[in-house]
């Protein structure tokens, strides 16, 4: 089936740095949307893209979070600088359409020490 | 309190065996119902999706919806060992934006015993 791609799968960074997680949704997909999942616990949204622009991001979207996807390539989410309570799993997915079904990547781990 | 709350938080069944899980909402607004599967290390996967009472099978899956009551539920018939792993319901809603998002339930640890 339709495959997301995220890289890198680990990454380990001091806490005030800047990380940059990349994701490559299915190729079609008009609609982008990153999670955030801690220890195997519940799915927690982000926000989500489409067209070029944020269309809703949650309480857990800080300041310090940015999404975009120059040039029709990555999908990224940006995250500087990085706090301990960043540490978490996060998710990236596509979708043809708004409500239709969300593909998900494998996942970046992140670990902000 | 959340707005999709999911039980049991685990289940262990048998090879063979009848696994059943239940989520039930606490907003009107949600349309859609999915069920997500996820595998140890992966990304959750759609098992399906569900937005009509009644129920819906697809294979060894029946999923059931009652929009009076919020809730929803799946069921796994002739559950495999390959079937373990952690079952998330998820309800979407439309957003301020107009957008839809998705609202994860906490999700059940699902382990088929051989």
């Amino acid at each position: 089936g339709p495959k997301v791609l995220q890289i890198p799968s680990h990454q380990i960074i001091d806490m005030g740095q800047m990380v940059t997680l990349n994701c490559d949704p299915v190729s079609n997909h008009l609609y982008f949307y990153w999670y955030k999942q801690i220890l195997g616990q519940q799915m927690e949204f982000l926000v989500n893209f489409y067209n070029g622009k944020v269309m809703e991001k949650s309480k857990l979207f800080k300041d310090q979070f940015s999404v975009e996807r120059p040039d029709g390539s990555y999908f990224t989410l940006k995250i500087q600088p990085t706090a301990l309570e960043d540490s978490a799993v996060y998710f990236c997915a596509s979708a043809q359409g708004d409500y239709a079904e969300q593909f998900f990547g494998p996942g970046t781990r992140l670990t902000v020490l | 309190q959340q707005k999709v709350q999911q039980s049991p938080e685990s289940l262990s069944v048998p090879e063979g065996g009848m696994a059943s899980f239940n989520c039930t909402s606490s907003d009107r607004n949600f349309q859609y119902f999915w069920w997500y599967r996820q595998h140890s290390g992966e990304g959750p996967k759609a098992l399906m999706s569900i937005f009509s009472d009644g129920d819906k099978k697809e294979g060894r899956f029946t999923a059931h919806l009652n929009k009076a009551s919020l809730h929803v539920s799946l069921h796994i018939r002739d559950s495999q060992p390959s079937d373990s792993a952690l079952y998330f319901c998820a309800a979407s809603e439309p957003a301020s934006s107009g957008s839809w998002q998705l609202i994860f339930g906490s999700g059940t640890q699902l382990t088929v015993m051989p």
